[in-house]
């Protein structure tokens, strides 16, 4: 299978301590995004990359949050302090980025709770 | 970029029955986005419409778009058990960044 992979897929930490994700693209899509997605919700967007470069972050995105795409290959999302409001499912995207009608290919994503 | 707005909320058929669900939308936009999410294989693209289109088939898919109105439509014709899901549509404004925005979505369950 040579979709997005998003590891691990559940992460249970208690409040306060960090998690790390991982994103990984499809191999030649250079544009990559975070999702984050609350039950009954919609995904709300976090972050966007064109390779290496982030190029935009959500209001979403506090300062506890970090992400970064060395190489323009894969992706890590950062959580520091986590909090109980942090839970909720974090999906990664890439696309190959054709313009406007690029298509997002998403990840199975990861499922974070925070106790 | 904007969210669509997805009706109804929830909606529940048997199987065979056709299901229809809407979106509306604000502003105007370059292209129109359906997704679907379910347990199993998280979140899939199932068709993009572009803004100067009106109709758009893909299998038991068939959706349309009026600009006019600002709301599209997602039609899934026959429809089986395995389309129960979420359905959300994120329409697309352009600008730079390509980011979707989603709204709750539509929740169909397909009755066996």
């Amino acid at each position: 299978d040579t979709g997005v992979s998003q590891d691990p897929r559940h992460k249970i930490t208690k409040r306060g301590q960090n998690v790390t994700f991982r994103c990984d693209p499809i191999s030649e899509h250079n544009r990559l995004y975070w999702y984050r997605q609350t039950l009954g919700q919609g995904p709300e967007f976090l972050t966007y990359f064109q390779n290496e470069a982030q190029l935009e972050k959500s209001r979403l995105l506090s300062d506890r949050f970090s992400a970064e795409r060395p190489k323009g290959s894969f992706s890590t999302l950062e959580i520091q302090r986590t909090e109980q409001g942090d839970s909720a499912m974090y999906l990664c995207a890439s696309s190959l980025g054709l313009g406007f009608t690029d298509t997002q290919y998403f990840g199975p994503g990861t499922r974070l709770t925070v106790l | 970029s904007q969210q669509g707005e997805e009706d109804p909320q929830a909606l529940s058929i048997q199987e065979g029955e056709n299901a229809t669900m809407n979106c509306s939308y604000k502003t105007s936009i370059n292209n129109l986005q359906w997704y679907r999410q379910n347990s199993g294989r998280g979140l899939v693209h199932l068709i993009l419409i572009r803004s100067n289109e009106r109709e758009k088939h893909s299998g038991r898919l068939r959706v349309t778009l009026d600009t006019s109105k600002k709301s599209s439509s997602l039609l899934i014709t026959a429809s089986r058990a395995a389309d129960t899901a979420s359905y959300f549509c994120a329409p697309n404004s352009g600008g730079s960044n390509y980011k979707l925005t989603f709204g709750k979505g539509t929740l169909l369950t397909v009755n066996p």
